[in-house]
């Protein structure tokens, strides 16, 4: 299973942008970049996916390098109810179904 | 829309005791996946089922087992409970097959303690 890596913890500020890295330098032609978020006493939560292209949803954007080995997930204004563990995860559905192999994430806070 | 529903919320058994944990997917989704939670491991995939067939299994021993019915309702069932096996246990659906790419939308899971 290809792997990621991301910050332990980070901080922002209500109101401002937050870019969330995650660096998966052995990823595979076939792997799609999943984020999802897990708000404290919840199960996870999907936000976005994508395999080339950059993608935007309601929740999110979620920006891939060229090269495929970074993307970074970008919260456009951060709220206090954004606080959560963020987890960057590489899907790869033809070859091994739909599960979901979750690393450590990244626990966001978010001052007011 | 109702989301992903699992019973109970909380259960409490002692070793050596069997345990059947239940979960209702978002009306529509076929797939169901079963993923364990604990402070030292994370989050870890246990099984996926689609149509009633097992299509994937995580490395977890055979104590733990499921099914899905044919209303895509799940089961999992862990015998001979360890102290270890305390744990958050999440089910998620989806709507399609697993090689569907579709996103998982979560329940907010069965927390299992073993006395």
């Amino acid at each position: 299973d290809a792997k990621t890596t991301q910050p332990n913890s980070m901080e922002s500020n209500e109101e401002e942008p937050v870019h969330l890295p995650c660096n998966h330098s052995t990823i595979s032609g076939t792997d799609y970049i999943h984020w999802y978020r897990q708000l404290p006493s919840q199960g996870p939560e999907y936000v976005i996916h994508g395999l080339t292209s950059n993608v935007n949803n309601r929740m999110a954007s979620l920006a891939i390098a060229e090269d495929r080995k970074s993307s970074t997930l970008i919260l456009h204004r951060a709220t206090l109810r954004d606080a959560a563990v963020y987890y960057c995860i590489l899907r790869d559905d033809y070859n091994q179904g739909g599960k979901l192999i979750f690393g450590q994430g990244t626990e966001l806070s978010v001052k007011p | 829309k109702a989301g992903v529903t699992q019973t109970p919320r909380y259960l409490i058994k002692t070793r050596g005791q069997q345990v059947t944990l239940s979960c209702s997917p978002i009306s529509g989704h076929r797939s169901v996946s079963w993923y364990q939670q604990t402070p030292g491991q994370g989050l870890q995939f246990l099984f996926e089922y689609f149509s009633e067939t097992q299509r994937n299994k995580g490395n977890f021993p055979g104590r733990f087992s499921g099914r899905q019915f044919s209303n895509s309702r799940s089961e999992m069932n862990v015998s001979t409970l360890e102290l270890g096996d305390s744990a958050l246990y999440l089910c998620a659906s989806s709507w399609g097959p697993p090689q569907s790419n579709q996103p998982q939308h979560f329940g907010d899971g069965t927390r299992l303690s073993i006395l």
